[in-house]
């Protein structure tokens, strides 16, 4: 049972170059979420979608997309990167009922140079 | 959204001393929970408080939901190394309830 997996750990983009940060959770959970996460800034919700099929912008969307492929995976997608971005992206997920916890992967540590 | 303020930012301890956390909203809270992020590490939940006045505690540290369900504290007694982390609160969204908006975290720092 590896909980919330993320791929890669490190990631150095160019400015405007594109990626795609992949994230899967194998406890059957019905939400999922991305984060990024800046120094003096906390944990600010990117997208998130409640349910399969599913998604929402979060507080900062802005030069992200994502995509819900199924149950298990979510992944966030830098179509032009910029410096701004540079930062530390979490995934999470949760059961999706009101008071659920959530479980985290490990993190992408990206730089836009 | 939601706004939960959480202070301090930073707070350096000597080992054994106590470290509290405040989280502060202006509006009522169905919920609150608590996250730990080790230096390097993700955020790996703590607990959450549900019920007005609720107190839980693990080991060492205790948790607290006012009574008005509007602020909530961490209380860590006698500090040791490894609770050096960040300590983020985390309340529901509006929009969303399986959304929370976290509190900037405090970042505690124990000098052995």
């Amino acid at each position: 049972n590896a909980g919330v997996t993320q791929t890669p750990k490190f990631q150095v983009l160019k400015t405007g170059q594109s990626m795609t940060l992949q994230c899967a959770q194998d406890m059957n959970h019905n939400s999922m979420y991305w984060y990024r996460q800046d120094p003096g800034m906390g944990l600010r919700l990117i997208y998130y979608s409640a349910s399969e099929g599913t998604t929402d912008k979060g507080e900062v969307p802005n030069g992200y997309n994502v995509s819900r492929l199924n149950k298990r995976e979510f992944s966030l997608r830098l179509e032009s990167a910029a410096p701004s971005q540079t930062s530390v992206y979490f995934c999470a997920s949760s059961e999706g009922h009101r008071h659920g916890e959530q479980y985290f992967g490990p993190g992408t540590r990206l730089t836009v140079t | 959204g939601q706004q939960v303020m959480q202070i301090p930012q930073y707070q350096h301890v000597q080992e054994g001393e106590d470290f509290t956390t405040y989280c502060n909203s202006s509006t009522t809270l169905s919920n609150i929970q608590w996250y730990k992020q080790r230096p390097g590490g993700h955020p790996v939940f703590l607990i959450q408080l549900v019920k007005s006045g609720e107190v839980k505690k693990q080991k060492r540290l205790t948790f607290q939901f006012g009574e008005a369900k509007k602020n909530s504290s961490l209380h860590i007694t006698a500090t040791q190394t490894t609770d050096v982390g960040t300590y983020f609160c985390a309340g529901p969204s509006f929009g969303g309830y399986q959304k929370v908006t976290f509190g900037i975290g405090t970042k505690l720092q124990v000098i052995p």
